[in-house]
C-alpha cells in the first residue's frame, strides 16, 4: 500500500525567505505526483504536475522536483510571501492512473 | 466552465439518516472520485469511476454508495449515517490524458450527530 509522508508537518517563515517543503513516498511505482494548495475551508487548488518521466516542474516562484529511484518529491518556494500561507498537499498517482495517495499535509505561515 | 460543483456545503444528519451528496463536472471528464479529509488523517479516497456506468472501491468505501449514470455526475449517497462519517467530503474530476491535473470541488461539510 502506498504511503506519503509529508515533513514538516508545520512551518513558520519570516516574509521573503526560500523555503523547501519535502515529500517522501514508500512505492517507487507512481504515473506522476502533483502538489496541491488548499486554504482554510476551502477545497484544492492544483500547483504543479511532475510526469513520472520528468525530473522536476516550475510555475512561477514554485519550483517541484521528482526523485521516483528515492521515492522522494520537494517543493521550493522562492521569496515567500504572506499570501503562501496556506496547506500544502503531496499525492501521487498509483495504478492505472486512477488513484491519488494524497499526504497528510504541510501547513506554512508565512508572517509579514 | 462552473468546473466542479458540490450541493450542498453544509448537512447535518441524525444517525441512521440517509443522504445524497451531489456532485457534478461540466469539462467532459472521465474519471471523476469522492475523497473524505479528516484531521490528521489527510485526504482518503472514497469511490472512484473511470467513466459512466463504472464505479470502483477506494480506500475507505464502507458506508458509502455510487453510481455513474452520466459522465457529469457522480453522487454519494450514505446510507445509514454514523457520527465516523462527520467529515468534509471531496469530488474531484479530470480528463484521461496523462498530464491532465486533478480538479476539486469546494467541498461538503457533513456532521452526524
Amino acid at each position: 500500500k502506498q504511503e506519503v509522508t509529508q515533513i514538516p508537518a508545520a512551518l513558520s517563515v519570516p516574509e521573503g525567505e526560500n523555503l523547501v517543503l519535502n515529500c517522501s513516498f514508500t512505492d517507487s511505482a507512481i504515473y506522476n505526483l502533483q502538489w496541491f494548495r488548499q486554504d482554510p475551508g476551502k477545497g484544492l487548488t492544483s500547483l504543479l504536475l511532475i510526469q513520472s518521466s520528468q525530473r522536476e516542474q516550475t510555475s512561477g516562484r514554485l519550483n517541484a522536483s521528482l526523485d521516483k529511484s528515492s521515492g522522494r518529491s520537494t517543493l521550493y518556494i522562492a521569496a515567500s510571501q504572506p499570501g503562501d500561507s496556506a496547506t500544502y498537499l503531496c499525492a501521487v498517482w498509483g495504478s492505472g492512473y486512477s488513484t491519488l495517495t494524497f499526504g497528510k499535509g504541510t501547513m506554512l505561515l508565512v508572517s509579514p | 466552465n462552473a468546473g466542479v460543483t458540490q450541493t450542498p456545503k453544509f448537512q447535518v444528519l441524525k444517525t441512521g439518516q440517509s443522504m445524497t451528496l451531489q456532485c457534478a463536472q461540466d469539462m467532459n471528464h472521465e474519471y471523476m472520485s469522492w475523497y473524505r479529509q479528516d484531521p490528521g488523517m489527510g485526504l482518503r479516497l472514497i469511490h472512484y469511476s473511470v467513466g459512466a456506468g463504472i464505479t470502483d472501491q477506494g480506500e475507505v468505501p464502507n458506508g458509502y454508495n455510487v453510481s455513474r449514470s452520466t459522465t457529469e455526475d457522480f453522487p454519494l449517497r450514505l446510507l445509514s449515517a454514523a457520527p465516523s462519517q462527520t467529515s468534509v467530503y471531496f469530488c474531484a474530476s479530470r480528463s484521461g490524458a496523462v498530464a491532465d491535473t486533478q480538479y476539486f470541488g469546494p467541498g461538503t461539510r457533513l456532521t452526524v450527530l
